[in-house]
C-alpha cells in the first residue's frame, strides 16, 4: 500500500467508447503524474501536474485529456483510443521542493487497460 | 540526463547476495543516483538513493565509486519476492521526469 490508489484497477473499452482513470494520493503530495507502460517497454511519463497546473506534456496525443482537480485526485479521460493504446496506466505522486529524496515518486498500482 | 547502463537480467538463488551494477559515464555534477523496484502488474517502488561512497538502508546498499561514473545495488540475502526488474535513474535533486530504462530484471529460485 503506497498511499496511492487508481481505479478501476482493469478496464476493457471499445474504440468508441469515453471513460476515465481516476488516480487519488493520500500522502499530502503537490504533484502527480501519468505514465505509461506497453507490454515489454520502458515507463513513459505522459504528464506532469505540480500543485494542479500542468506542466508537463509529453507529445501525448489528443485522445489521452488528463485533468487535476485538486492535488489529492488525478484523472485520465479516454476517447476514440487505439489498439495499440493498451497498456498498463500508473499514476504517481511526489512531494516536490523538499530537501530529501526529492525524486522519490510513489506509485499506485494501475490500471490494466486493453482497447479492442 | 546521463544515460544508465545495466544488464537486462540476472539469476540468483535465495539466500545469495546480488549486486546490480549500472553505468552512467555521463553523470553530472548535481546528479543522484535512484533506484527502484517493479513487480509485474504494479507500480515501481523506491529502494535507496544516493551521491556519493555508500548508502544503506533497511532493503539495499548502494555503493558509489570517486568518479561516480557507475554503481551498484547491492541487495543482501534474496529471497523469491525479490525476483523483479530493477531500474536505474539519475537525475538531478527534484527532477520530476524520470527516465526510466529497461532495468534489470532479477530472477531469484529456489
Amino acid at each position: 500500500e503506497t498511499g496511492v490508489t487508481q481505479t478501476p484497477r482493469h478496464l476493457v473499452m471499445g474504440m468508441t467508447n469515453k471513460k476515465s482513470l481516476k488516480c487519488e494520493q493520500h500522502l499530502g503530495h503537490n504533484a502527480m503524474y501519468w505514465y505509461k507502460q506497453s507490454a515489454k517497454k520502458p515507463l513513459e511519463l505522459m504528464f506532469v501536474y505540480n500543485f494542479k497546473e500542468q506542466t508537463e506534456n509529453n507529445s501525448v496525443p489528443s485522445r489521452f485529456s488528463p485533468e487535476c482537480p485538486n492535488s489529492s485526485h488525478l484523472f485520465l479521460h479516454l476517447h476514440t483510443l487505439q489498439p495499440e493504446d493498451s497498456a498498463l496506466y500508473l499514476c504517481a505522486s511526489s512531494l516536490i521542493w523538499t530537501s530529501e529524496r526529492d525524486n522519490e515518486q510513489f506509485f499506485g498500482p494501475g490500471t490494466r487497460l486493453t482497447v479492442l | 540526463l546521463a544515460k544508465t547502463t545495466q544488464p537486462i537480467s540476472m539469476d540468483s538463488y535465495e539466500g545469495q547476495e546480488v549486486n546490480i551494477t549500472c553505468s552512467h559515464n555521463n553523470i553530472a555534477t548535481n546528479d543522484y543516483i535512484t533506484w527502484y523496484q517493479q513487480f509485474p502488474s504494479q507500480g515501481p517502488r523506491f529502494i535507496i538513493q544516493g551521491y556519493k561512497t555508500k548508502v544503506t538502508n533497511e532493503v539495499a546498499s548502494l555503493f558509489i565509486p570517486a568518479d561516480r561514473k557507475s554503481s551498484t545495488l547491492s541487495l543482501p540475502r534474496v529471497s523469491l519476492s525479490d525476483t523483479a526488474v530493477y531500474y536505474c535513474l539519475v537525475a538531478p535533486r527534484g527532477f520530476q521526469k524520470l527516465v526510466f530504462g529497461t532495468g534489470t530484471r532479477l530472477l531469484v529460485s529456489p
